[in-house]
């Protein structure tokens, strides 16, 4: 099946630093890729959507600027949280949409990174 | 705009009994549902989708969800529990965010837990 490779898979970083956290599509090529973060104990909250090839569209309240996303090619996608401050600590979670498949199609999901900002 | 509600945060069952997970939904147009399990710090796994057809959907894992269109609910079940289903369930709906783009709209999730 899909497999969605993210990493890392946990990161603990200083405050005032950047993070970088990679989304690949292992056995398919993803047009479509979406980031998520996931505070405890609740849902996932969609961040942005990165098409490959052109800018990412944020969600409304999702400072792009902070959370920089660049889906350079058809099977990667990077998150970039700059200035990291504790309240940046959270799950983050990318999914992808297979290019062949369609819209209905499910999304395939990576495991996810905990960042922890000290 | 397309929501879905899980009205409850935790499903305690006993281990062999059956399992409901709720979901209601609100969408204008033909409802594209889906359900998803993660396991702890983990991503989220595909268990099943409803787009047309059969009101009765087969998943993985043994789980199945049932699509009532008049009460616009779409609860997954399985006939039997096990100590292994223990997760967190989000039932998702498909919604569309402009441009010709899709994304999926998350409900608050359901933790389930059973009981040895």
């Amino acid at each position: 099946g899909a497999v969605v490779s993210q990493h890392p898979s946990w990161v603990i970083c200083k405050s005032g630093t950047s993070v970088k956290i990679e989304c690949r599509s292992l056995d398919f090529q993803a047009t479509t890729m979406f980031w998520y973060r996931q505070f405890p104990k609740q849902s996932l909250m969609l961040m942005a959507t990165s098409n490959e090839g052109s800018k990412a569209t944020y969600e409304q309240g999702v400072e792009k600027d902070k959370f920089l996303i660049n889906h350079a090619s058809l099977t990667l996608s990077t998150l970039t949280v700059t200035s990291a401050h504790p309240e940046d600590s959270s799950f983050y979670i990318c999914s992808a949409r297979d290019r062949e498949s369609s819209y209905n199609s499910p999304l395939h999901f990576g495991n996810g990174t905990r960042l922890t900002v000290t | 705009a397309q929501s879905v509600a899980q009205p409850e945060d935790q499903v305690n069952v006993a281990e062999g009994n059956p399992l409901t997970v709720k979901c209601t939904y609100s969408v204008s147009g033909n409802p594209y549902l889906f359900w998803y399990v993660q396991y702890p710090n983990r991503g989220l796994q595909f268990l099943l989708k409803y787009i047309t057809g059969d009101n009765l959907v087969k998943g993985s894992y043994g789980f199945e969800a049932e699509f009532n269109k008049s009460q616009t609910s779409f609860h997954l079940k399985k006939p039997s529990a096990l100590v292994s289903d223990s997760a967190l369930y989000f039932c998702a709906v498909r919604s569309y965010s402009g441009a010709g783009s899709y994304q999926l709209t998350f409900g608050k999730g359901t933790k389930l837990s059973v009981i040895p």
